[in-house]
């Protein structure tokens, strides 16, 4: 069974203070891809990144930074020095390379406060 | 070169009306897929077309949905006699052949159906 699991329901910071959102997969396929989309107040998906299963490379983009750790099946997604303009809700999602439909999981709602 | 489009962006119905969400995929894309995103909830996969053609629609509900892709026109997903629990937001992907691991794709911006 394909399945994304997000623990964290609401995160709360201030900002500047560096927060991460977890997210753990499970699947039965090697090859497989993931996902991370920001969802703002204003309801579209944003496309934040996305990593092969054969790419353990870890990635930072600005603050942004995602750590993929196939031995956990993890793939967690830190922002370093939070803005208020990052409150959103996240999603994690899983495609495997058999269909092209994605597994998401429930969101993180991050609220980042003055 | 335009995103995906989906048309109208609010939708609101009355219990007991027809629902049709409009999706044109990225020019060149001939995959579409519908996503349907319940209240305080992730995303839940509906169904997968190609032109024409229905090729998954495991997460599409027995009754009352419905979804197209036409040779020409829009991919369209028709809800018929709505319901108040049909509240939500639609979102349409689209892809230039099977998204997977070389392949992505791109979502619109959805559409927010509320039944009344």
């Amino acid at each position: 069974a394909q399945k994304v699991t997000q623990a964290q329901t609401e995160i709360s910071v201030v900002e500047k203070e560096d927060v991460t959102l977890d997210c753990v997969y499970e699947t039965r396929d090697t090859t497989y891809y993931l996902f991370w989309y920001k969802q703002p107040p204003s309801g579209e998906l944003v496309f934040l990144i996305r990593r092969n299963s054969f790419d353990e490379q870890n990635e930072i983009s600005g603050r942004y930074s995602w750590n993929f750790q196939k031995s956990t099946s993890s793939f967690n997604f830190t922002i370093t020095a939070s803005q208020v303009v990052d409150s959103a809700v996240y999603f994690c999602a899983l495609g495997t390379s058999n269909t092209g439909k994605l597994i998401f999981g429930q969101g993180t709602t991050l609220q980042v406060k003055p | 070169n335009a995103g995906v489009m989906q048309n109208p962006r609010h939708l609101v119905r009355r219990r007991g009306q027809e629902a049709r969400l409009r999706c044109s995929p990225m020019k060149g894309h001939s995959h579409v897929y519908w996503y349907r995103q319940l209240p305080e909830e992730g995303l839940k996969f509906m169904v997968y077309l190609q032109k024409e053609n229905i090729i998954d629609e495991s997460g599409m509900p027995k009754e009352r949905f419905s979804a197209e892709f036409p040779k020409e026109g829009p991919s369209i997903l028709r809800i018929q006699q709505v319901v108040r629990g049909d509240s939500a937001a639609y979102f349409c992907a689209s892809s230039p052949r099977e998204a997977g691991m070389n392949t992505e794709a791109f979502f619109g911006q959805g559409t927010r159906l509320t039944v009344v």
